[in-house]
């Protein structure tokens, strides 16, 4: 099956700071990779779409200047939330669509952010 | 806008025994994909099930299979023979047939007793 790796599993920041978190697919070019937020038993928000080579498209409510999308190879995606705030604090988890699978969608294992 | 629905937000079953979690959708399209994800406490999203609305015959995997009823919008995942590992938390999600995004239910949490 296709494998997706999120790094870190875990940070911890402090506020003002930023943080990045990366998501690879390891083993599949993906030219689409999605970033979502999960709060504690709640759902997951989509958060953007990231697209290789192109900007991310972001979905309604997401502050494009507070998470940055970076998605510049077929393997790679990363997500930085600038300035960090306690409230920011989350977990982020990042899918990767495969090509040649196009039904399906392979989560990385997620980050859990926290910002003190 | 599609919207998913899981009205259960916490079930039981005795291991074993049989379970039915719910899932109803809203959208205008004919063709789409309907999933049932499974997160675990690792928070891994691991996927149950898959079912391709063109197809009338219900998906099953193992212990896991799918009621679909496409006219009253409705996609239940049922688990036999629960077993410890099943307890998780279950989401209902749904996605156009040539789109990308995933629209997740609220979630299921299932509790497995021995």
């Amino acid at each position: 099956g296709a494998v997706v790796s999120q790094h870190p599993s875990r940070v911890i920041c402090k506020s003002g700071t930023s943080v990045k978190i990366e998501c690879r697919s390891l083993d599949f070019q993906a030219t689409t990779m999605f970033w979502y937020r999960q709060f504690p038993k709640k759902s997951l928000m989509l958060m953007a779409t990231s697209n290789e080579g192109s900007k991310a498209t972001y979905e309604q409510g997401v502050e494009k200047d507070k998470f940055l999308i970076n998605h510049a190879s077929l393997t790679l995606s990363t997500l930085t939330v600038t300035s960090a705030h306690p409230e920011d604090s989350s977990f982020y988890i990042c899918s990767a669509k495969h090509p040649g699978m196009h039904t399906e969608a392979f989560f990385g294992q997620g980050t859990r952010l926290t910002v003190v | 806008a599609q919207t998913v629905t899981q009205s259960q937000p916490e079930m039981s079953v005795q291991e074993a025994e049989t379970v039915t979690l719910s899932c109803t959708y809203d959208t205008s399209e004919s063709d789409y994909y309907l999933f049932w994800y499974k997160q675990p406490p690792s928070r891994q999203m691991i996927l149950v099930i898959r079912q391709e609305a063109y197809k009338q015959q219900n998906a099953t995997e193992n212990r896991f299979s799918v009621n679909f009823q496409k006219a009253a919008k409705s996609f239940s995942l049922k688990i036999s023979d629960s077993q410890l590992g099943d307890a998780a938390m279950y989401f209902c999600a749904y996605r156009r047939e040539y789109g990308n995004k995933l629209v997740f239910g609220a979630g299921t949490i299932l509790r497995v007793k021995s």
